[in-house]
């Protein structure tokens, strides 16, 4: 496999679930991020990993909580979801000390809680 | 802080005509730029980028100039086709700590039709 690969790709759980989206990265690079993206909303980032150490955390709630075992594979742990909590998460890869600082997205998992 | 701002859409063209989706963006530093494309159902996927003033950034007919004395990072295309429907997203780099990171725009919904 090539890129960015997540799974699920569709997820739907109850609000008292507890569920993990998975994220691999194939290109070699040393910082990963989750993203969620709400219909008529800006993206927002939620959580930077770089080499492996979490270096941003956008006031997520605790619901959701982040691994990164290794510059290859990021996670995103939930339980005790809202409906509020749907929406497309994406999980992107980037080489940080490159010129462009260009990130690559996987094609993301669409989560619906109900 | 950063940020981005893009034309508000949705926009609706008919095929083979131009395209102009205009972006200005406010940053301290000399941020790179970048246009990043949404397909339904798919991830972002990076359509050009830009890493310094009067840099002209390109790929598949797509073409974007990095204006430092306007703030603009337009994006253009001369003859859009059907398949070019999509979500374009603007967004420029930003450091934090030792992970580099991106400010999106709110994206623009473009629709080609026959």
């Amino acid at each position: 496999e090539t890129g960015v690969t997540q799974t699920p790709r569709h997820l739907v759980m109850g609000m008292t679930n507890k569920k993990s989206l998975k994220c691999e990265q194939h290109l070699g690079h040393n910082a990963m991020y989750w993203y969620k993206q709400s219909a008529k909303k800006p993206l927002e980032l939620m959580f930077v990993y770089s080499l492996e150490e979490r270096v941003e955390n956008n006031s997520v709630p605790s619901r959701f909580s982040p691994e990164c075992p290794n510059s290859s594979h990021l996670f995103l742990h939930l339980h005790t979801l809202q409906p509020e909590d749907s929406a497309l998460y994406l999980c992107a890869s980037s080489q940080d000390n490159s010129g462009g600082y260009e990130q690559y997205f996987g094609p993301g998992t669409r989560l619906t809680v109900t | 802080g950063n940020s981005v701002t893009q034309m508000e859409g949705p926009v609706t063209l008919s095929e083979e005509a131009f395209l102009t989706i205009n972006c200005t963006y406010t940053a301290t530093g000399y941020p790179s730029l970048f246009w990043y494309v949404q397909y339904p159902g798919e991830g972002l996927q990076l359509l050009l980028k830009a890493t310094k003033a009067d840099d002209k950034g390109s790929n598949k007919g797509f073409e974007a100039t990095y204006r430092k004395e306007t703030t603009s990072f337009h994006l253009e295309k001369g003859s859009v086709q059907v398949s070019d429907s999509a979500v374009y997203f603007c967004a420029l780099s930003r450091s934090s700590g030792s992970a580099r990171q991106l400010t999106f725009g709110s994206g623009t919904q473009l629709t080609v039709l026959p």
